[in-house]
């Protein structure tokens, strides 16, 4: 139980186009979704707080009109990337937490490798 | 918000030593604390957990650490083995889990 699909896993772009990562809960239901960006040998940095029918919370330095999430269902959450540049490459990686969770315990998806050309 | 430090950055054991990561945090709402165990390109792959109620958790030749006054946790590592070579994260959460820089684990034989 508990896994979180993303799609695509890898995509390749050419700069100024945009690019949609879906991330889905498979088998429970996700009020919330969180988004990270993770550069070649760094640690993942939160991009931002998606949660079910509400806007999302972005964290301090990620542009809100460049990364469009939407999480319009209890097991979808999408993250666009709207006119990449070669800076925006980097490994997305979603997470969802399970409704009614006690604890934040959460679930990775396997990540998806932005190249922008 | 939440600020996780984590050290060291690099750790190179012989195999069947011992390793031991710590991380501190700031967020004394934090209450969830795992760890995770990533290889390159793939998802971080969870290892062992620990929730603010519990002071210490052991799975088999792994236990985490939690000092909740002092807001620091660890991870220990037994009888390390050359397959233990990884990165690995802390973590810490209130709502969002915030990812301590990383420990690289090198294990040799």
């Amino acid at each position: 139980g508990a896994v979180v699909s993303q799609h695509p896993s890898w995509v390749i772009c050419k700069s100024g186009t945009s690019v949609k990562i879906e991330c889905r809960s498979l088998d429970f239901q996700a009020t919330t979704m969180f988004w990270y960006r993770q550069f070649p040998k760094q640690s993942l940095m939160l991009m931002a707080t998606s949660n079910e029918g509400s806007k999302a919370t972005y964290e301090q330095g990620v542009e809100k009109d460049k990364f469009l999430i939407n999480h319009a269902s209890l097991t979808l959450s999408t993250l666009t990337v709207t006119s990449a540049h070669p800076e925006d490459s980097s490994f997305y990686i979603c997470s969802a937490r399970s409704v009614g969770s006690t604890y934040n315990e959460q679930f990775f998806g396997p990540g998806t490798r932005l190249t922008v050309l | 918000g939440e600020n996780v430090e984590q050290h060291p950055s690099t750790l190179s054991v012989q195999e069947g030593d011992s390793a031991v990561i710590k991380c501190t945090y700031s967020d004394s709402a934090s209450n969830y604390f795992p760890w995770y165990k990533q290889e390159l390109g793939k998802r971080p792959q969870l290892i062992i957990d620990i929730r603010s109620n519990v002071g210490e958790k052991k799975d088999q030749r792994i236990a985490v650490t939690l000092n909740k006054t002092a807001k620091h946790f660890s991870l220990h590592i037994t009888e390390t083995q050359p397959e233990d070579s990884a990165v690995y994260f802390c973590a810490a959460s209130s709502t969002a889990l915030i990812f301590g820089k990383g420990t690289t684990l090198s294990v040799s034989s």
